[in-house]
């Protein structure tokens, strides 16, 4: 059973600060992995992808590979209460020729003011 | 560009009756990925076409079906249909089947009473 792990939260950090969101994944030779938000009600938005170990930025988003852990995080700076939504890990599993995307089941971040 | 389009987005049936979903998506667009999203499970994948072809399959029952058309519009069909369908059905697409993100559409809310 291939599975992408993460803490359900909720994650409460104040406004302007650093929230820090972690995902573990299984498969050891997944490639790509997508981190997704999703507000209440809403349907998920892609926000980062990283295919290769390190570090990789986007505006106040940060996302960060180790595949020898089968770690992934996702950095949000300068937190804003817009930023408040569930974030879901995506790690591409290979089970044939064809890969398809397993989900984290979220983190919930809230950013108080 | 528009994005994923899916209709319709509220839809209410009882048990024992069928449904379909319908998804078109970004334009150029060629991989159809549906998924189901439930409190309980979070994003589950239930298949991907790609070319008019089903290239990928999550472990849901034979109950659930899809196609793919010529202009890579996507439907879903579900017989006979039981309480724990209730979901939220999002469809995403991607350029191809490879590694690339998938875009999600706003979803369909299917309640079975």
């Amino acid at each position: 059973q291939k599975e992408v792990e993460q803490n359900s939260g909720p994650l409460s950090v104040p406004e302007g600060a650093i929230a820090s969101l972690n995902c573990t994944y299984s498969d050891r030779g997944s490639q790509s992995f997508f981190w997704y938000r999703q507000y209440s009600g809403k349907s998920p938005e892609l926000i980062m992808f990283i295919y290769s170990n390190g570090d990789k930025e986007d505006g106040r988003f940060t996302a960060q590979l180790n595949k020898a852990s089968q770690y992934v995080s996702l950095l949000i700076r300068d937190s804003q209460p817009s930023d408040s939504a569930t974030y879901l890990c995506a790690v591409i599993y290979y089970g044939g020729s064809q890969g398809n995307l397993i989900f984290g089941k979220g983190t919930k971040l809230s950013v108080k003011p | 560009k528009a994005g994923v389009t899916q209709t319709p987005r509220y839809l209410i049936k009882t048990r024992g009756q069928q449904v379909t979903l319908s998804c078109s998506p970004i334009s150029g667009h060629r991989s159809v990925s549906w998924y189901q999203q439930t409190p309980g499970q979070g994003l589950q994948f239930l298949f991907e076409y790609f070319s008019e072809t089903q290239r990928n399959k999550g472990n849901f029952p034979g109950r659930f079906s899809g196609r793919q058309f010529s202009n890579s519009r996507s439907e879903m069909n579900v017989s006979t249909l039981e309480l724990g369908d209730s979901a939220l059905y999002l469809c995403a697409s991607s350029p191809d089947s490879g590694n690339q993100p998938q875009h999600f559409g706003d979803g369909t809310r299917l309640s079975i009473l």
